[in-house]
Protein backbone atom coordinates (compact mmCIF):
# COMPACT_ATOMS: atom_id res chain seq x y z
CA UNK A 1 0.00 0.00 0.00
CA UNK A 2 0.87 3.65 -0.24
CA UNK A 3 2.99 5.41 2.54
CA UNK A 4 2.25 8.69 4.09
CA UNK A 5 4.50 9.95 6.70
CA UNK A 6 3.83 12.26 9.21
CA UNK A 7 6.14 14.36 11.70
CA UNK A 8 6.47 14.52 14.15
CA UNK A 9 4.93 11.77 16.17
CA UNK A 10 5.11 13.64 19.48
CA UNK A 11 5.59 17.46 20.27
CA UNK A 12 5.66 19.36 23.60
CA UNK A 13 5.32 23.24 22.92
CA UNK A 14 4.59 26.25 25.44
CA UNK A 15 0.98 27.86 24.98
CA UNK A 16 1.18 30.58 22.90
CA UNK A 17 3.75 29.42 20.88
CA UNK A 18 3.29 27.41 16.77
CA UNK A 19 3.87 24.34 16.22
CA UNK A 20 3.55 22.99 12.41
CA UNK A 21 2.75 19.34 11.38
CA UNK A 22 3.62 17.68 8.28
CA UNK A 23 2.22 15.14 6.54
CA UNK A 24 3.91 13.38 3.40
CA UNK A 25 2.95 11.32 0.57
CA UNK A 26 6.22 9.41 -0.02
CA UNK A 27 5.17 6.73 -3.00
CA UNK A 28 2.04 8.99 -4.57
CA UNK A 29 0.48 12.17 -5.32
CA UNK A 30 -2.04 12.98 -2.69
CA UNK A 31 -4.38 15.43 -5.08
CA UNK A 32 -6.66 15.07 -1.34
CA UNK A 33 -5.76 15.25 2.11
CA UNK A 34 -7.34 15.11 5.43
CA UNK A 35 -6.70 16.51 8.66
CA UNK A 36 -8.53 14.71 11.78
CA UNK A 37 -8.49 15.23 15.40
CA UNK A 38 -9.36 13.26 18.34
CA UNK A 39 -10.67 14.22 21.57
CA UNK A 40 -9.87 12.23 24.02
CA UNK A 41 -12.31 8.85 24.26
CA UNK A 42 -13.99 10.06 21.66
CA UNK A 43 -13.93 9.09 17.67
CA UNK A 44 -12.21 11.09 15.27
CA UNK A 45 -13.12 14.39 14.18
CA UNK A 46 -12.71 16.00 10.38
CA UNK A 47 -11.60 19.33 10.65
CA UNK A 48 -10.73 20.22 7.01
CA UNK A 49 -9.78 18.37 3.32
CA UNK A 50 -7.71 20.31 1.18
CA UNK A 51 -6.87 19.74 -2.42
CA UNK A 52 -3.20 20.47 -3.85
CA UNK A 53 -3.44 24.34 -5.04
CA UNK A 54 -6.58 24.80 -3.19
CA UNK A 55 -7.46 26.44 -0.24
CA UNK A 56 -8.86 24.19 2.43
CA UNK A 57 -12.30 23.31 3.23
CA UNK A 58 -13.26 23.71 6.54
CA UNK A 59 -15.89 21.90 8.28
CA UNK A 60 -18.51 24.00 10.77
CA UNK A 61 -16.99 24.64 13.84
CA UNK A 62 -13.04 24.89 13.23
CA UNK A 63 -11.28 27.78 13.18
CA UNK A 64 -9.45 28.64 9.81
CA UNK A 65 -7.00 31.13 11.48
CA UNK A 66 -6.16 28.80 14.49
CA UNK A 67 -5.64 25.64 12.17
CA UNK A 68 -3.87 26.46 9.36
CA UNK A 69 -3.87 23.93 6.30
CA UNK A 70 -1.08 24.39 3.60
CA UNK A 71 -1.39 22.04 0.29
CA UNK A 72 1.20 23.09 -2.06
CA UNK A 73 2.60 20.52 -3.04
CA UNK A 74 1.46 16.47 -4.45
CA UNK A 75 3.05 15.04 -1.57
CA UNK A 76 2.99 17.51 1.56
CA UNK A 77 0.43 18.93 3.24
CA UNK A 78 1.06 21.36 6.40
CA UNK A 79 -0.73 21.93 9.59
CA UNK A 80 0.03 24.58 11.88
CA UNK A 81 -1.61 24.92 15.09
CA UNK A 82 -1.06 29.03 15.74
CA UNK A 83 -0.88 30.06 19.53
CA UNK A 84 -1.24 27.03 20.77
CA UNK A 85 -3.34 26.77 24.12
CA UNK A 86 -3.54 23.47 26.21
CA UNK A 87 -7.60 23.18 24.91
CA UNK A 88 -5.74 22.23 21.64
CA UNK A 89 -3.53 19.43 23.19
CA UNK A 90 -4.65 16.38 20.78
CA UNK A 91 -4.13 13.55 18.44
CA UNK A 92 -3.98 15.23 15.08
CA UNK A 93 -3.81 12.43 12.51
CA UNK A 94 -4.13 13.33 8.53
CA UNK A 95 -4.62 10.56 6.02
CA UNK A 96 -4.16 11.27 1.81
CA UNK A 97 -5.49 10.15 -1.39
CA UNK A 98 -4.48 10.75 -5.10
CA UNK A 99 -3.37 9.61 -8.15
CA UNK A 100 -0.52 6.15 -7.86
CA UNK A 101 -1.89 5.61 -4.65
CA UNK A 102 -3.63 1.50 -5.47
CA UNK A 103 -6.44 1.77 -5.63
CA UNK A 104 -6.92 5.33 -5.73
CA UNK A 105 -9.98 5.94 -3.91
CA UNK A 106 -8.87 4.41 -0.52
CA UNK A 107 -6.75 6.85 2.34
CA UNK A 108 -4.35 6.22 3.78
CA UNK A 109 -2.96 7.47 7.34
CA UNK A 110 -0.23 9.39 8.86
CA UNK A 111 1.19 7.65 12.17
CA UNK A 112 -0.56 10.98 13.95
CA UNK A 113 0.89 13.68 16.20
CA UNK A 114 0.16 13.96 19.61
CA UNK A 115 0.31 17.45 20.32
CA UNK A 116 0.99 18.65 24.45
CA UNK A 117 0.19 21.96 25.31
CA UNK A 118 1.70 23.29 28.84
CA UNK B 1 3.07 -0.93 19.51
CA UNK B 2 -0.81 -1.62 19.38
CA UNK B 3 -2.27 -2.37 15.90
CA UNK B 4 -5.41 -3.27 13.89
CA UNK B 5 -5.46 -6.28 10.97
CA UNK B 6 -7.80 -6.11 8.92
CA UNK B 7 -9.51 -8.23 6.20
CA UNK B 8 -8.00 -7.44 2.57
CA UNK B 9 -10.39 -6.35 0.06
CA UNK B 10 -11.51 -5.45 -2.72
CA UNK B 11 -15.08 -6.85 -1.22
CA UNK B 12 -17.68 -7.23 -4.55
CA UNK B 13 -21.44 -8.50 -3.46
CA UNK B 14 -24.76 -8.38 -4.61
CA UNK B 15 -27.98 -6.44 -3.54
CA UNK B 16 -29.28 -7.96 0.08
CA UNK B 17 -26.26 -10.34 0.26
CA UNK B 18 -25.00 -10.62 3.85
CA UNK B 19 -21.86 -8.70 4.43
CA UNK B 20 -18.62 -9.80 6.88
CA UNK B 21 -15.34 -7.69 7.09
CA UNK B 22 -13.12 -9.47 9.89
CA UNK B 23 -10.84 -7.52 12.34
CA UNK B 24 -8.41 -8.44 14.70
CA UNK B 25 -6.16 -6.14 16.98
CA UNK B 26 -3.23 -6.25 19.37
CA UNK B 27 -3.33 -3.97 22.15
CA UNK B 28 -1.86 -3.52 25.88
CA UNK B 29 -4.81 -3.15 28.06
CA UNK B 30 -8.76 -2.31 27.15
CA UNK B 31 -9.10 -0.44 23.93
CA UNK B 32 -12.31 1.08 22.35
CA UNK B 33 -12.73 0.31 18.84
CA UNK B 34 -14.33 1.53 15.83
CA UNK B 35 -15.54 1.41 12.48
CA UNK B 36 -15.28 4.61 10.25
CA UNK B 37 -16.98 4.25 6.71
CA UNK B 38 -15.19 6.81 4.04
CA UNK B 39 -17.40 6.94 0.94
CA UNK B 40 -15.60 8.85 -2.30
CA UNK B 41 -13.91 11.73 -2.18
CA UNK B 42 -15.03 12.44 1.43
CA UNK B 43 -13.33 12.06 4.89
CA UNK B 44 -13.68 9.12 7.57
CA UNK B 45 -17.37 9.10 9.49
CA UNK B 46 -17.42 7.00 12.38
CA UNK B 47 -20.02 4.09 11.86
CA UNK B 48 -19.88 2.37 14.95
CA UNK B 49 -17.90 2.07 18.12
CA UNK B 50 -17.93 -0.43 20.83
CA UNK B 51 -15.84 0.66 24.48
CA UNK B 52 -15.14 -2.47 26.66
CA UNK B 53 -15.67 -6.26 25.75
CA UNK B 54 -18.85 -7.58 24.67
CA UNK B 55 -20.60 -4.12 23.80
CA UNK B 56 -21.79 -4.53 20.66
CA UNK B 57 -21.63 -1.05 18.29
CA UNK B 58 -24.51 -0.79 15.93
CA UNK B 59 -25.75 1.98 13.42
CA UNK B 60 -27.71 1.97 9.72
CA UNK B 61 -28.27 -1.93 10.24
CA UNK B 62 -24.37 -2.54 10.58
CA UNK B 63 -23.15 -4.24 13.68
CA UNK B 64 -19.97 -5.04 15.69
CA UNK B 65 -19.51 -7.03 18.72
CA UNK B 66 -16.00 -6.24 21.00
CA UNK B 67 -14.97 -9.73 21.53
CA UNK B 68 -11.89 -9.61 23.74
CA UNK B 69 -11.67 -13.80 24.21
CA UNK B 70 -10.65 -13.79 20.24
CA UNK B 71 -9.35 -10.04 20.02
CA UNK B 72 -11.73 -9.07 17.22
CA UNK B 73 -13.85 -6.89 16.23
CA UNK B 74 -15.65 -7.88 13.34
CA UNK B 75 -18.04 -5.83 11.21
CA UNK B 76 -21.51 -7.24 9.43
CA UNK B 77 -24.78 -6.40 8.13
CA UNK B 78 -27.46 -8.87 7.01
CA UNK B 79 -28.25 -7.44 3.85
CA UNK B 80 -26.13 -5.00 2.17
CA UNK B 81 -27.20 -1.97 -0.15
CA UNK B 82 -25.60 -0.16 -3.55
CA UNK B 83 -25.42 2.78 -0.90
CA UNK B 84 -23.04 1.13 1.00
CA UNK B 85 -20.22 0.86 -1.62
CA UNK B 86 -17.77 2.40 0.52
CA UNK B 87 -13.98 1.73 2.40
CA UNK B 88 -14.46 0.19 5.96
CA UNK B 89 -11.33 1.02 8.61
CA UNK B 90 -11.52 -1.13 11.74
CA UNK B 91 -9.43 1.26 14.07
CA UNK B 92 -8.70 1.35 17.65
CA UNK B 93 -7.51 4.11 20.39
CA UNK B 94 -4.61 2.44 22.18
CA UNK B 95 -4.12 3.89 25.84
CA UNK B 96 -2.51 6.71 24.91
CA UNK B 97 -5.55 7.63 22.92
CA UNK B 98 -3.45 7.51 20.19
CA UNK B 99 -6.07 6.05 16.83
CA UNK B 100 -4.27 2.92 15.24
CA UNK B 101 -6.42 2.04 12.00
CA UNK B 102 -6.26 -0.91 9.82
CA UNK B 103 -5.57 -0.95 6.65
CA UNK B 104 -9.14 0.01 4.83
CA UNK B 105 -11.46 -2.63 3.13
CA UNK B 106 -13.41 -1.50 -0.34
CA UNK B 107 -16.76 -2.97 -0.61
CA UNK B 108 -18.77 -2.66 -3.61
CA UNK B 109 -22.25 -3.33 -4.09
CA UNK B 110 -23.48 -4.77 -7.11
CA UNK B 111 -27.14 -3.94 -7.97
Amino acid sequence: GAVVSQHPSRVICKSGTSVKIECRSLDFQATTMFWYRQFPKQSLMLMATSNEGSKATYEQGVEKDKFLINHASLTLSTLTVTSAHPEDSSFYICSAMGQGARPNTEAFFGQGTRLTVV
Amino acid sequence: GDSVTQMEGPVTLSEEAFLTINCTYTATGYPSLFWYVQYPGEGLQLLLKATKADDKGSNKGFEATYRKETTSFHLEKGSVQVSDSAVYFCALSDRFNDMRFGAGTRLTVKP
